[in-house]
């Protein structure tokens, strides 16, 4: 049972947008950033969001993040096949069990 | 470029242990602590500490505890996980993971080492 709360899976057309919900507290995303990461298959996770809505160097804006309370939303927007991967929200969790902590992730399938 | 190499592939016996290394490149190694996370076959990611690379002194979440033992080698830029009387159930993949700021998740991640655990 992870501290964040995602779907288990999505799914959307070539060229179309799809968000992902990544729902948490007070003690976490409430009151901290939120990053996304991707996971390709068979390979490690890959910074896409922090700060809520930044992205690296590197990173397509057809990715964005969104922060509200104790929610934040990633979109993908005009999907291409190889966007179909694993995303995971993460943020710092300042409850008595400190650290960082992770939603269950997201499989993105597109059709 | 930052770059976080871990070591290879694990196949241990039960009851054994296991140390995984993660040498790190392209910033200032004691600047950023250095997370460890989990995954097991088939599930999500599991944040099982970190380490402060300054200090040296290790944070263990809850379900980490006993068994999990973070340790650096700051002259070569190295985070260790070792993991001691092996089971079954810790068959997975391990990652080191930069630190991206004081109470973040982290930024970058290594490749992953995966540690299997048979008879």
């Amino acid at each position: 049972q992870s501290v964040l709360t995602q779907p288990p899976s999505v799914s959307a057309a070539p060229g179309q947008k799809v968000t992902i919900s990544c729902s948490g507290s007070s003690s976490n995303i409430g009151n901290n950033y939120v990053s996304w990461y991707q996971q390709l298959p068979g390979t490690a996770p890959k910074l896409l969001i922090y700060d809520n809505n930044k992205r690296p160097s590197g990173i397509p804006d057809r990715f964005s993040g969104s922060k509200s309370g104790t929610s934040a939303t990633l979109g993908i927007a005009g999907l291409q096949t190889g966007d179909e991967a694993d995303y995971y929200c993460g943020t710092w969790d300042s409850s008595l069990t400190t650290g960082v902590v992770f939603g269950g992730g997201t499989k993105l399938t597109v059709l | 470029q930052v770059q976080l190499v871990q070591s290879g592939s694990e196949l241990k016996k039960p009851g054994a242990s296991v140390k995984v290394s993660c040498k790190a490149s392209g910033y200032t190694f004691t600047s950023y602590a250095m997370n460890w996370v989990r995954q097991a076959p088939g599930q999500g990611l599991e944040w099982m500490g970190w380490i402060n690379t300054n200090t040296g002194n290790p944070t263990y979440a809850q379900a980490f505890t006993g068994r999990f033992v973070f340790s650096l080698d700051t002259s070569v830029s190295t985070a260790y996980l070792q993991i001691t009387s092996l089971k079954a159930e810790d068959t997975a993949v391990y990652y080191c993971a930069k630190e991206m700021a004081v109470a973040a998740s982290p930024d970058y991640w290594g490749q992953g080492t995966l540690v299997t655990v048979s008879s």
